[in-house]
């Protein structure tokens, strides 16, 4: 069954990174997009971003372009997650999702890993 | 910037039709997803590209897209489904979600 695992809970400093894990396993990891998207305390869902390992392509949401890098290593079927500079406002779980479709313009998330604990405070 | 409306709140009682709109220009142009997600856990995708459900997710479960807005259609609604809705689509190479919302069976 195919799954995507993600490391554990961090707690950073202001002003830190941090890197986040997702590794696949079940199931052909190049050939499909994993995105990444985080859900503060109480909120909804905002997309990140995503790689197409099978291109090595990437892109972002503009209102993290800067901040964010998005990675993949094909030889573990692993993505990472990368959030710079970070904020009191990062503060949330962190998930990465796997996208299907005819394109990666219509996409649909159908397997997503348990969430990381990402806690940014002083 | 594109974005997706959906109302924070619908009540259904058990048995009942529910229905979850999500609002966007011509975002019957593109495809809508949609997602549950029960508290503490993951999303789980239960409509793709506008009507189409994947595998292990009951018939009762529906969905359509035209004009400005798609809609999700749980019938015969159980317990079970009270959750948050989320709805998804792309614009611009970017995936939106709509703000979520909170499904009450009552």
């Amino acid at each position: 069954q195919e799954q995507l695992v993600q490391s554990g809970a961090e707690v950073k400093k202001p002003g830190s990174s941090v890197k986040v894990s997702c590794k696949a396993s079940g199931g052909s990891f190049s050939t499909y997009g994993i995105s990444w998207v985080r859900q503060a305390p109480g909120q909804g869902l905002e997309w990140m971003g995503q790689i197409i390992p099978i291109f090595d392509t990437t892109n972002s949401a503009q209102n993290l372009q800067g901040r964010v890098t998005i990675s993949a290593d094909k030889s573990t079927s692993t993505a990472y997650m990368e959030l710079n500079s970070l904020r009191s406002e990062d503060t949330a779980v962190y998930y990465c999702a796997r996208g299907v479709g005819a394109a990666p313009s219509e996409y649909a998330f159908d397997i997503w890993g348990q969430g990381t604990v990402v806690t940014v405070s002083s | 910037s594109y974005e997706l409306t959906q109302p924070p709140s619908v009540s259904v009682s058990p048995g009942q039709t529910a229905s979850i709109t999500c609002s966007g220009d011509k975002l019957g142009e593109k495809y809508a997803c949609w997602y549950q997600q029960k508290p503490g856990q993951s999303p789980v995708l239960v409509i793709y590209q506008d009507d189409n459900r994947p595998s292990g997710i009951p018939e009762r479960f529906s969905g359509s897209n035209s004009g400005n807005t798609a809609t999700l259609t749980i019938s015969g609604t159980q317990a079970m489904d009270e959750a948050d809705y989320y709805c998804q689509a792309w614009d611009s190479s970017t995936a939106l979600f709509g703000g979520g919302t909170k499904l009450t069976v009552l």
